[in-house]
């Protein structure tokens, strides 16, 4: 069974860093951008970040642009998400993602909740 | 910022036809994706690319467009379809991926 299982999730102050980590099970993530994508409780979806199949290209939504960062470890079959400078408002389900032409995201993990907190 | 809206919910009695609409403007020349969520899960991906279906998501699951309105139809309603609902298109202006604020789908 395909499978995308995120990790590294927990609770943390307002200003640390956490890294989540995302791993992958009988899906290649070679040739495909991959996607962090992010629920607030009761909300909606929000797109997060986005790294390129070879890893040179990443794009970041305006709100956390400057304190997060992606990367991927092709060899692992694994991508990071680095949350720096965390803010209450950080607090989520945060999705990884395997993306696909035309912009979709076809495979999920099951999420990794991040609370940010005093 | 490009914007796409969603209504928040949307109701129909089982074995109905639940229409869900995304709105954005000239969405009709964009590749429109669709999610659902049901309560506690994942998203699922239901259409991709304005009207195709991954493997494994019934025929009953379709989607259209026209210039400023995307829909997400299903026919033939089941309790188990009762989830949220997503609609996502990527903005080339800024490779950004953008969601729909979401529909609840309730089965009467």
């Amino acid at each position: 069974q395909v499978k995308l299982v995120e990790s590294g999730g927990g609770v943390v102050q307002p200003g640390r860093s956490l890294t989540l980590s995302c791993a992958a099970s009988r899906l290649s993530f070679g040739n495909h951008g991959l996607h962090w994508v992010r629920q607030a409780p009761g909300t909606g979806l929000e797109w997060v970040a986005h790294i390129s199949p070879d890893g040179t290209y990443e794009s970041l939504t305006d709100s956390v642009k400057g304190r997060f960062t992606v990367s991927r470890d092709t060899w692992k079959n694994m991508f990071y998400l680095q949350l720096n400078s965390l803010r209450p408002e950080d607090t989520a389900v945060y999705y990884c993602a395997r993306g696909r032409e035309g912009g979709s995201l076809d495979y999920w993990g099951r999420g990794t909740l991040v609370t940010v907190s005093s | 910022s490009y914007v796409l809206t969603q209504a928040p919910s949307v109701s129909v009695a089982p074995g109905k036809t639940a229409a869900i609409t995304c709105a954005g403007d000239n969405i009709g020349g964009e590749s429109v994706h669709w999610y659902q969520q049901r309560p506690g899960q994942a998203p699922v991906l239901v259409i991709c690319d304005d009207n195709d279906r991954p493997s494994g998501i019934p025929e009953r699951f379709s989607g259209s467009k026209s210039a400023n309105t995307a829909t997400l139809t299903i026919s033939s309603v089941e309790a188990g379809d009762e989830a949220d609902y997503y609609c996502q298109v990527l903005d080339t202006n800024s490779d950004h991926r953008l969601f729909g604020g979401g529909t609840k789908l309730t089965v009467l």
